[in-house]
């Protein structure tokens, strides 16, 4: 059973416009939710995280929402740029999962110059 | 500055050989420490985690195992590998905080195996 769903496999978008990347969970004991770029052959990289009090968290060009009665987050890309090409994966944690953290499958973001 | 080691980088073993891959930290003390896979077109799937030397957490039942020898290493391994164990293993490291924990994660490792 996926607890954390990430339904778009791939997004295209034009340089300069915004980018959105959706997630969906199920277990409503989530309580902090993060964001991770990997490029290819690489590690992950953290970007930005949220935690359930908050419904909006901003770093920049990144900003993540949250909807907790929906159960779904997202991430906004604006302005896009080709070096934000990657693969982002969505993960979310409780407290009974002993700091471990539950990942979506990812999305790959395609941004065109 | 903390950082995350990783080795190798790649490689390829035929099925039945054993196996072993390293991770080591730096910067940091006593750190949850873990193993995902990241099998090809699937997300991250958590193999093992640590909270201590000796400590080791199995998330899937898997011809693979784990030890933490030291505080700052840990060590993926196998007697025998399998085709479906190819993929790209990734080690990350979280401060081992109580609540909230972001996990940091290096490099990779890409096994092919043949």
């Amino acid at each position: 059973d996926q607890q954390v769903k990430q339904n778009s496999p791939s997004l295209s978008v034009q340089e300069g416009r915004i980018s959105i990347l959706n997630c969906d969970y199920t277990n409503s004991m989530f309580d902090y939710f993060l964001w991770y770029k990997k490029y290819p052959a690489e590690g992950p990289t953290f970007l930005i995280s949220i935690s359930s009090i908050k419904d909006k968290n901003e770093d920049g060009r990144f900003t993540v929402f949250l909807n907790k009665s929906a159960k779904h987050l997202s991430l906004h890309i604006v302005p896009s740029q080709p070096g934000d090409s990657a693969v982002y994966f969505c993960a979310a944690y409780y407290g009974g999962s002993q700091g471990n953290l539950i990942f979506g499958k990812g999305t790959k973001l395609s941004v065109k110059p | 500055s903390q950082t995350i080691h990783q080795w190798p980088a790649t490689l390829v073993q035929p099925v039945g050989s054993p196996l072993s891959l390293e991770c080591t930290v730096e910067g940091t003390s006593n750190p949850n420490l873990y193993w995902y896979r990241q099998a090809a077109g699937r997300g991250l799937q958590l193999l093992f985690y640590s909270v201590g030397i000796g400590q080791i957490s199995s998330e899937v039942p898997q011809n693979l195992s784990a030890s933490r020898p030291q505080d700052r290493q840990f060590i993926l391994s196998s007697k025998k590998l399998l085709l479906s164990d190819s993929g790209f293993y990734l080690c990350a490291w979280s401060g081992g905080l109580a609540g909230p924990d972001t996990q940091y994660f290096g490099p990779g490792t890409r096994l092919t195996v043949l």
